[in-house]
């Protein structure tokens, strides 16, 4: 049983590049969150996507957008890239809103130079 | 605002106990989970308390207190592997939120 799969693993891009982020769910689970996470900080909720619309987005700007297709994997885009956009990018999973448990993938570590 | 203290690092030696605390300044949640993440690696599940008091699974134990504004995760015996940064997280009440807040983090390292 897979669990939950991000790619790329690593990514360097440069200010004002765009860059798109993918996820795949684990097995039988609907609803996926993003989250960032800068060195040595806790993850930062960036939104949550259910029946392929965002639920729940947090203090982020709209240069974060998502996406979640019919098979439930999700893409975060993030436009015009900052450095401050330099993270871990997380990927969680979970079967249904409002679960306690939420199953992470390994992420996606975004260099912006 | 919503926030969740931890300290930001601990060390203890193989074999022993440790806790790692976790306050708290929100107005209600559904519940306190911990997670774990080792240094290049997925944070994963490891406790919830959704009541007050402790929960028990195995080496680890999570406590809550509502009233103190208050929990903690207890690790025992403890073992190199157990080295890894570790997070409080809860979900607030606020109408019609699935949004999750993390703590800041304790980072554990165990020394042989």
């Amino acid at each position: 049983d897979a669990g939950v799969t991000q790619s790329p693993t690593h990514l360097i891009k440069t200010r004002g590049q765009q860059v798109t982020l993918r996820c795949s769910p684990k097995s039988g689970h609907d609803t996926v969150s993003w989250y960032q996470q800068a060195l040595g900080q806790g993850p930062q909720f960036i939104f949550q996507y259910y029946e392929e619309e965002e639920r729940q987005r947090g203090n982020f700007p709209d240069r974060f957008s998502g996406h979640q297709f019919p098979n439930y994997s999700s893409e975060l885009n993030v436009n015009a890239l900052l450095l401050g956009d330099s993270a871990l990018y997380l990927c969680a999973s979970s079967k249904g809103l409002a679960k306690n448990i939420q199953y992470f993938g390994a992420g996606t570590r975004l260099s912006v130079l | 605002g919503q926030s969740l203290e931890q300290p930001s690092e601990v060390t203890a030696v193989e074999g022993a106990i440790v806790q790692i605390n976790c306050t708290y300044q929100t107005s209600g949640f559904y519940g306190l989970s911990w997670y774990q993440q080792h240094d290049g690696g997925a944070p994963t599940f490891l406790s919830y308390n959704g009541l007050d008091g402790l929960e028990e699974t195995g080496r680890f134990s999570s406590f809550l207190s509502r009233s103190d504004s208050y929990g903690y995760l207890l690790l025992q015996e403890l073992q190199m592997k157990d080295s890894a940064s570790y997070f409080c997280a809860v979900r607030p009440y606020t109408s019609g939120t699935y949004k999750y807040i993390f703590g800041t983090g304790t980072r554990l390292k165990v020394l042989a």
